[in-house]
């Protein structure tokens, strides 16, 4: 199994802030990688996937990129409703993978 | 609209079952692979299972297989999880997600989740 691990596990941020966080693949997975942005009570969110395109509907505060075998998940301008855990996903192969979470908080 | 709808969590004792269901609308149906995603109490996002669009082809993390069985009816718009031998570690919210395509694409929309509790 591909095994996700994303790092930080917790951040502490402010209204305004750019915020990165990051993901890596245990093994090659291409760009097969996606985002996902989740408050408690409620569905997760999708925000990025194939590793830097935008989902219909999410601000473009909102990006993704990679480098070699890192991933990237920007938010620039943390704004109120942002404060969440974010999950990355790889949908190259089968179990598909989640990373253990990044909460966001104050 | 897409909505995804999921009912039929509860509590249940070791060893048991549950079905769950999950009734979509605002989208073709069967044009689209669908999954269940769950979340235990404290931990993270954890992919079960996805069918794809005919509901011919099946996928399982391994801690679900042989216990689980995903499935669908393209004439009723509904996705379906039965879970046997149910255990204390199953505890958890059950999301129904629709993938953006098919099996194995990113889950683009998700239900509000129905929370199973597995406990005597």
């Amino acid at each position: 199994d591909i095994q996700m691990t994303q790092s930080p596990s917790s951040l502490s941020a402010s209204v305004g802030d750019r915020v990165t966080i990051t993901c890596r693949a245990s093994q090659f997975i291409s760009s097969y990688l996606n985002w996902y942005q989740h408050k408690s009570g409620k569905a997760p969110k999708l925000l990025i996937y194939d590793a830097s395109a935008l989902q219909s509907g999410v601000p473009s505060r909102f990006s993704g990129s990679e480098s070699g075998p890192d991933f990237t998940l920007t938010i620039n301008s943390l704004q109120p409703e942002d404060f969440a855990t974010y999950y990355c996903q790889q949908s190259y192969s089968s179990p598909w993978t989640f990373g253990q979470g990044t909460k966001v908080e104050v | 609209e897409v909505l995804l709808l999921e009912s039929g969590g509860g509590l249940v004792q070791p060893g048991g079952s549950l079905r769950l269901s999950c009734a979509a609308s605002g989208f073709t149906f069967r044009s689209y692979a669908l999954s269940w995603v769950r979340q235990a109490p404290g931990k993270g996002l954890e992919w079960i299972s996805t069918l794809s669009g005919s509901g011919s082809t099946a996928y399982y993390t391994d801690s679900v297989r042989d216990r689980f069985t995903i499935s669908r009816d393209n004439s009723k718009d509904t996705l379906y999880l039965q879970m046997n031998s149910l255990r204390a570690e199953d505890t958890a919210i059950y999301y129904c997600a629709k993938d953006r395509s098919n099996a194995g694409a990113p889950f683009d929309y998700w239900g509000q989740g129905t929370l199973v509790t597995v406990s005597s």
